[in-house]
């Protein structure tokens, strides 16, 4: 069975502060690993991860993936209260596109 | 952009009622899916179709069934609705990522 570990469950951070998030994988087929900003709605596109070391940028959000060790990270640097959010990881490892989710962080930025 | 939408925001039904979720896209994604989400188990994936008329089940497809008679629009269906059954249901549609609608809330009293 396909498993999506993330860690921390959720944080508190002070605006200005770097949050990293983790995101760990078994899967049987890797093809690729997704991450999603959930505010009180559902859950918005971030990052699709294919290769390993690679990373991918958008403004102060960042993520790499490394798939010899299984796992994932997103990086948000600068954080404001607008950061304020779920953080979804799931992973695409089956062979009829079904995605794996985490159960997702909880990141509360305080001003 | 796409865009993914779906029939109710807020529901409220009895248990043992029929309920419907509806849920449309508008990219011709040949791919769609039904989830719920409760808080502390993330979302779960009740049922997905890659066709229309094709279905699988996902991970905890009991007490639901779904339907695709057409490509834009995958419903689920709670057949006798239970109070476990409260919860956020989230459509999604898949082109290279899944794309989200806007979620409905039910809750079974």
């Amino acid at each position: 069975e396909d498993k999506v570990v993330q860690s921390p469950l959720s944080l508190v951070v002070h605006e200005g502060d770097t949050v990293t998030l983790n995101c760990s994988y078994e899967v049987t087929n890797f093809r690729s690993l997704l991450w999603y900003k959930q505010e009180k709605k559902a859950p918005t596109f971030l990052f699709m991860l294919t290769s390993s070391g690679i990373e991918k940028k958008s403004g102060r959000l960042s993520s790499i993936l490394d798939k010899k060790e299984l796992f994932s990270i997103l990086n948000i640097t600068a954080t404001q209260t607008g950061d304020s959010a779920v953080y979804l990881c799931a992973v695409d490892g089956s062979n009829d596109y079904k995605l794996s989710f985490g159960a997702g962080t909880t990141v509360t930025v305080r001003a | 952009d796409v865009k993914v939408t779906q029939s109710s925001r807020y529901l409220v039904k009895r248990t043992g009622e029929k309920v419907f979720l509806e849920c449309v896209q508008d990219m011709d994604h040949e791919n769609m899916f039904w989830y719920r989400q409760d808080p502390g188990l993330g979302l779960r994936l009740i049922y997905f179709s890659y066709d229309v008329k094709m279905k699988e089940k996902g991970d905890i497809p009991e007490g639901y069934s779904v339907s695709r008679e057409k490509k834009e629009r995958f419903s689920l269906i709670l057949e006798s609705a239970s109070t476990n059954q409260t919860s956020m249901y989230l459509c999604a549609s898949q082109g290279v990522e899944q794309y989200f609608g806007p979620g409905t809330r039910l809750t079974v009293t």
